[in-house]
């Protein structure tokens, strides 16, 4: 069974301009998670899909940062523009279903210079 | 104050000694998972759990859903088992499998 996929694994930007990263569930998994992870810090959710439908996205940044999952398998997540407070690891898991355990990607590593 | 508290921050070990890492939440949980993170960023679930002990391999997770503490021991360590240990809690409030995670454990086991 193929892991939960993340891509890019490095991303170097400089302030003010946009990225986005990819995310590939378990297939399967109804449901799927977006977390950032600052150095030194446990991650921190910011936004939950069940479906294609958002579950949880109380911890978003909604003037930057943005996420969709339109036909309930794979999801972006993007941030225009960034800061250098946004510099962290974004994780991405997935789940049978919302409360089942989490299967974590490799995670891309955000530098904001 | 933190939902999960973890201790220690940093644990630094000899190769064959017997570890343990400790987790304590202040809130209502569902579930309790255990997570290993390895330099690069990936984390691998080892443990989910809800009551009692589970165990595979060296690895040891013990749970007091009365006292709210967890604990994860690890037998025998090897420097392979040099990691982040991420206690997180799943707790009944708010969204279904929200997890809250702790600061995490980082382990150094010296040969």
């Amino acid at each position: 069974e193929a892991g939960v996929a993340q891509s890019p694994r490095y991303k170097i930007i400089e302030k003010r301009q946009s990225v986005a990263f990819w995310c590939n569930p378990i297939s399967g998994h109804a449901t799927l998670y977006w977390y950032q992870q600052i150095l030194g810090q446990g991650p921190k959710l910011l936004i939950q899909f069940q479906n294609n439908g958002v579950v949880d996205d109380s911890q978003l940044p909604k003037d930057r940062f943005s996420a969709e999952r339109l036909k309930g398998v794979d999801s972006t997540l993007k941030i225009q523009p960034a800061k250098l407070e946004d510099s962290a690891v974004y994780l991405c898991a997935s789940s049978k279903q919302g409360g089942g355990e989490q299967y974590f990607g490799p995670g891309t590593r955000l530098t904001v210079t | 104050k933190n939902e999960v508290e973890q201790s220690p921050q940093n644990l630094t070990a000899q190769e064959g000694e017997f570890i343990t890492i400790n987790c304590s939440y202040s809130v209502g949980i569902s579930a309790l998972h255990w997570l290993q993170q390895h330099p690069g960023g990936g984390i691998v679930s080892l443990f989910m759990l809800s009551s009692g002990k589970k165990k595979h391999g060296r690895l040891i997770a013990t749970i007091n859903i009365q006292e709210k503490h967890s604990s994860l021991h690890i037998t025998a360590s090897h420097p392979r088992d040099s990691a982040v240990y991420i206690c997180a809690a799943m707790n009944y409030g708010g969204s279904q499998g929200n997890l809250i995670f702790g600061k995490g454990t980082k382990l150094s086991v010296k040969p």
